[in-house]
């Protein structure tokens, strides 16, 4: 059973197009929400961590966003060194393992000048 | 300060070979994490170890799968008698002692096993 989805599984944007990518979750009791970028041939790297309903995090371009039931990772003005694999992940139920996560399959964005 | 070091970063191995994966977590982490990700799929935990100690193995395949993480040296996946199912890239994050988990997650590069 899927925790996490992800879509579109693939965006193409032109430079400075606005756009955002999408992660809805089923697992009950979140207890955290993470965001990583990953590069080909790359490991995953951290991007944000979301906690609560209505909370939001801001870097550079990337702007995430969390509600009940999905969260939106927003990119303004995209560059082309913002393609990557973008990784969506929820924690793990209480009284599992904290560092278990549960990641969709991403979205691989690739921006185009 | 380097961060979580896998090796080999590419192995090839023929089918009912063994592998072994290595990760030394980042300078001051004790915990380790094994993910893998099969072709298509997103990463899916294996197993999370502390120094000599397998803390929980319930996602790693039943058979076949172990790791350690002794009191010297780095964490070791062993995939003994790889089939094809077994390519994929695996993993390995660390975190430090006393912390909350994920929120601390660093990951490396990976280990691209392809089983011939």
């Amino acid at each position: 059973e899927d925790q996490v989805t992800q879509s579109p599984e693939a965006l193409r944007l032109q430079e400075g197009e606005s756009s955002s990518l999408n992660c809805s979750y089923t697992v009950s009791g979140l207890r955290g929400l993470f965001w990583y970028r990953q590069d080909p041939g790359k490991g995953p790297e951290f991007l944000f961590t979301l906690y609560s309903a209505g909370e939001e995090k801001e870097k550079e371009r990337l702007k995430a966003t969390l509600t009940k039931k999905e969260s939106f990772l927003h990119i303004t003005a995209p560059k082309p060194e913002d393609s990557a694999t973008y990784l969506c992940a929820v924690q793990a139920p209480r009284g599992s393992t904290l560092g278990r996560l549960y990641f969709g399959r991403g979205t691989q964005l690739t921006v185009w000048p | 300060n380097a961060g979580v070091m896998q090796n080999p970063r590419h192995l090839v191995r023929r089918r009912g070979q063994e592998a072994r994966l290595r990760c030394s977590p980042m300078k001051g982490h004790s915990h380790v994490y094994w993910y893998r990700q099969l072709p298509e799929e997103g990463l899916k935990f294996m197993v999370y170890l502390q120094k000599e100690n397998i803390i929980d193995e319930s996602g790693m395949p039943k058979e076949r799968f172990s790791a350690e993480f002794p009191k010297e040296g780095p964490s070791i996946l062993r995939i003994q008698q790889v089939v094809r199912g077994d390519s994929a890239a695996y993993f390995c994050a660390s975190s430090p002692p006393g912390s909350s988990g994920a929120n601390v997650l660093t990951f490396g590069a990976g280990s691209r096993l392809t089983v011939l």
